[in-house]
């Protein structure tokens, strides 16, 4: 069974420019995550998705960032204009909703470097 | 709010070492606690998790067991090998706002050599 993919693995970009990351979770996982993770820290949560819907985007940078996931399967994550602070990992993750979060999967991530 | 402390890395061990990284939490009520893994290049792995006081998880020669009194969920594996270096992460399971999510731990690098 495939898991999650993400794409780009890395992308570099120059400060101002939009960006956009995107995701495909395992199939038949109806809830899907985005997380940010900066140098020597841990995951945190931008927003969580249950099947189209965003359920809790309460840490999501509204003004720049935005994030949709059309028919409750593949979902983008874009940051528009990119700040030097973005340089990040953008991980994505998914997990069956009735389960709940403890059995998240997750992506290798999307390195995003802004200069 | 609720958070997770854990050893600061990076730990450098010598094959068939013993392995001990701490991790404390901070919480309301009584939160599931978990460890996950990141192996190079690769994404965040489940490797144990405890839902309850007392409980013990444990998988691929990995234990912690969740104390209370403590607040502790301390990670031990008695003999490491140089395929565990990685870098782990501690996390607990919060209700905020009617939503549960992770709450992560910063991450403690393991550099184990042969």
């Amino acid at each position: 069974e495939a898991g999650v993919v993400q794409s780009p693995r890395y992308k570099i970009i120059e400060k101002k420019q939009p960006v956009a990351f995107w995701c495909n979770p395992i199939s038949g996982h109806n809830t899907l995550y985005w997380y940010l993770q900066n140098l020597g820290q841990g995951p945190e949560l931008l927003i969580r998705y249950e099947n189209e819907e965003a359920v809790d985007d309460s840490q999501l940078p509204k003004d720049r960032f935005s994030a949709e996931r059309l028919k409750g399967v593949d979902s983008t994550l874009k940051i528009q204009p990119a700040e030097l602070g973005d340089s990040a990992v953008y991980l994505c993750a998914s997990s069956l909703v009735s389960v709940g979060p403890d059995t998240q999967y997750f992506g290798p991530g999307t390195r995003l470097t802004v200069l | 709010g609720d958070s997770v402390t854990q050893m600061e890395g990076p730990v450098t061990l010598s094959e068939e070492a013993f392995l001990t990284i701490n991790c404390t939490y901070t919480a309301t009520g009584y939160p599931s606690l978990f460890w996950y893994v990141q192996y190079p290049g690769e994404g965040l792995q489940l490797l144990l998790k405890a839902t309850k006081a007392d409980d013990k998880g444990s998988n691929k020669g990995f234990e912690a067991t969740y104390r209370k009194e403590t607040t502790s969920f301390h990670l031990e594996k008695g003999s490491v090998q140089v395929s565990d270096s990685a870098v782990y992460f501690c996390a607990l399971r919060v209700t905020q706002g009617g939503s549960e999510k992770l709450v992560f731990g910063k991450g403690t690098k393991l550099t184990v050599n042969p």
